[in-house]
């Protein structure tokens, strides 16, 4: 049973326009949240994250948005730029602290084209 | 620079055979990971490690071993008995203590079984 669901493949957008992309997970003990972009042939790069004691992460263009009571959070990003095309992975963690136990779950992904 | 090296990016292997996947970091972080991502799936936790000479069992560990005899060092072998072994293989490393969760990826091994 998934934990943490994007049930987006992919998602297309035109340049300049905001790109949103959803999660939704099912585990209420999850307390971390963390954005991934993975380029084709290559590792993920961690984007962004979002502690679950808050409701809203920004950095830059990239803004996350959780909302608890839904288990549900979004990625914006204003303005998508056409470098921005990548899959981009939902992952959720327990985050007993001292870091991570290797208990990251990561979403299937969402592949975002941002058209010129 | 910093980073998570692994070799080789491209494998090719033959049934029944064993292949080792290299993976070395220079990040001083004390816990390694090697992740399997198949297409239209996300990253699956095969095992990892929080200290050098001990390790975990992930999600998918059945068919693979690993070892930590360094801090630097996490590699993987995929063994003949691992049923499904065509996939893209991400190792990754974290320091504890640091950004719950955040983990440094290599850029992958991309194991194709002939």
């Amino acid at each position: 049973d998934q934990q943490v669901k994007q049930n987006s493949p992919s998602l297309s957008v035109q340049e300049g326009r905001i790109s949103i992309l959803n999660c939704d997970y099912t585990n209420s003990m999850f307390d971390y949240f963390l954005w991934y972009k993975k380029y084709p042939a290559e590792g993920p790069t961690f984007l962004i994250s979002i502690s679950s004691i808050k409701d809203k992460n920004e950095d830059g263009r990239f803004t996350v948005f959780l909302n608890k009571s839904a288990k549900h959070l979004s990625l914006h990003i204003v303005p998508s730029q056409p470098g921005d095309s990548a899959v981009y992975f939902c992952a959720a963690s327990g985050g007993r602290a001292g870091g991570s136990q290797g208990n990251l779950i990561f979403g299937k992904g969402t592949k975002l084209s941002v058209k010129p | 620079d910093g980073g998570i090296t692994q070799s080789p990016k491209y494998l090719f292997r033959k049934e029944g055979q064993n292949v080792t996947l290299s993976c070395e970091q220079n990040l001083n972080h004390d816990a390694m990971y090697w992740y399997r991502q198949d297409p239209g799936q996300g990253l699956r936790l095969i095992y990892y490690s929080q200290i050098v000479n001990d390790f975990q069992k992930g999600d998918i560990a059945e068919g693979y071993s690993v070892s930590r005899e360094k801090k630097e060092s996490f590699p993987l072998t995929v063994t003949s008995a691992q049923k499904n072994p065509t996939a893209f293989y991400l190792c990754a490393s974290s320091r504890q203590g640091g950004i719950t969760g955040e983990l440094f990826f290599g850029e992958g091994s991309r194991l194709t079984v002939l």
